[in-house]
């Protein structure tokens, strides 16, 4: 079957760096996405790897590796407004669909 | 400007009772979706459309139903909501990379 695994919660303190890992198991691989979901709203667009390597956007960037099957989104400078759940998600096969992660709840702590 | 607009943004009916979500967008995109989403849960994919084709998901229940009469407009359709179908409807466009979705802000139901 067609997966993403993440971890369910992380913790870390305002100023510090957290990275968030995804594991993916896909019949075709086009890409990794990431997205930010505050509490009671909806997800927002974070990033995306098409290829291997490390995408830069401000305070966050995410890591591809296809070799391993594995993601990361790297937030630096935490602020306690990123406290926030986060997924990564990938197109199922190439069709017009996500397939999401089970989601991190990531608290950022005083 | 909003580009994905849903309403009404809260919505409480009555167990068995019928209810219409509505969803537009301002971008004339021609995938939609429609998503459940429950607490500490991540999105469940219920439909997409690509323009007026429509795609069911196999494990979407029965009791839900679907409609886009034209681009902008798409609206799903709870026929007899249960307890269990209390959750977060989000609707989503999709861009051409199919990798980047906007979702709108979404609409909370309440089933009592």
């Amino acid at each position: 079957g067609q997966s993403l695994e993440q971890p369910s919660e992380v913790t870390a303190v305002e100023g510090a760096i957290v990275q968030i890992n995804c594991t993916y198991q896909t019949s075709g691989f086009y890409g990794l996405s990431w997205y930010q979901q505050h509490d009671g709203g909806a997800p927002t667009f974070l990033s995306y790897n098409a290829l291997d390597g490390l995408e830069e956007t401000g305070r966050f960037s995410s890591f591809l590796s296809r070799s391993d099957s594995y993601g990361y989104l790297l937030l630096q400078e935490l602020q306690m407004k990123d406290s926030a759940s986060y997924f990564c998600a990938a197109p199922m096969d190439s069709s017009y669909k996500l397939i999401f992660g089970s989601g991190t709840r990531l608290l950022v702590r005083p | 400007d909003a580009m994905v607009i849903q309403n009404p943004r809260y919505q409480v009916t009555q167990f068995g009772k019928p209810v219409t979500l509505s969803c537009s967008q301002t971008l004339n995109h021609n995938v939609m979706y429609w998503y459940q989403q429950k607490s500490s849960q991540a999105p469940k994919l219920l439909f997409h459309y690509y323009d007026k084709d429509f795609n069911n998901e196999a494990d979407t229940p029965d009791n839900f139903q679907s409609r886009r009469p034209n681009t902008s407009f798409c609206f799903l359709d709870i026929r007899s909501p249960g307890l269990g179908d209390a959750a977060m409807y989000l609707c989503a466009l999709g861009t051409q990379t199919y990798n980047e979705q906007f979702f709108g802000p979404g609409t909370r139901l309440t089933v009592l």
